[in-house]
């Protein structure tokens, strides 16, 4: 199974970012999101397509529907480049499969 | 605090062996799947494998079976991944990170393996 997400996002603050994850008929599948800014350990932000952790900001917001999931993120700021990688779990392989991953430039 | 502390970085040389640790805190060994993933320079996210602390049932993903080992010490509640003959292609950060489910909810700081002659 095959994620596909766009390589890069380039926003400037206060605009909404999109990142898309491509997947065959991946509404039917549970999606994952994970934001890895430079240097650190991914975060979960959002988990089962629209679930945000405790700790993770309002802006975050996901959705997940026939071949596509989408996280959004709302005001972006500086803080908030990054790289963002989609998760879902392959029962075939019994593990997690990613998604290339999309890098935020706030500009 | 429930965290996952990694072991420090690593450099080796190839055909060296080298066991990395994750040791968890709380009750996360009572509840979770350990994961191990790797990151590549640059590039993305890829499973290496999974645990199960409690008993020890292991998952690998194909592509790195037969060249890692995952093992736990539940006394210690610590997860190893271990190498016996390392590769320059095994240079990456390595992280341990607990499965909740279908997702990955709690992840280590991450431990770096530099692996060159």
């Amino acid at each position: 199974y095959v994620l596909t997400q766009s390589p890069s996002v380039s926003l400037a603050p206060g605009q909404t970012a999109r990142f898309t994850c491509g997947g065959d008929n991946i509404g039917s599948k549970s999606v994952h999101w994970y934001q890895q800014r430079p240097g650190q350990a991914p975060v979960l932000v959002i988990s089962y397509d629209t679930d945000r952790p405790s700790g993770i900001p309002e802006r975050f917001s996901g959705s997940n529907s026939g071949n596509t999931a989408t996280l959004t993120i709302s005001r972006v700021e500086a803080g908030d480049e990054a790289d963002f990688f989609c998760q879902v779990w392959d029962s075939d392989y019994h593990g997690p499969i990613f998604g290339g991953g999309t890098k935020l430039t706030v500009l | 605090e429930v965290q996952l502390v990694q072991s420090g970085p690593e450099v080796k040389e190839p055909g060296e062996s080298l066991s990395i640790s994750c040791k968890a805190s709380g009750d996360i060994f009572d509840k979770y799947w350990i994961v191990w993933v790797r990151q590549m320079p640059g590039k993305g996210l890829e499973w290496m494998g999974r645990i199960e602390p409690q008993d020890s049932y292991i998952n690998y993903n194909p592509s790195f079976r037969g060249h890692v080992t995952l093992s736990v010490d539940k006394s210690t509640a610590t997860a190893f991944l271990q190498w016996k003959n390392l590769k320059a292609s095994d240079s990456a950060m390595y992280y341990c990170t607990t499965l909740h489910s279908s997702c990955l909810y709690l992840w280590g700081q991450g431990t770096l393996v530099t692996v060159s002659s």
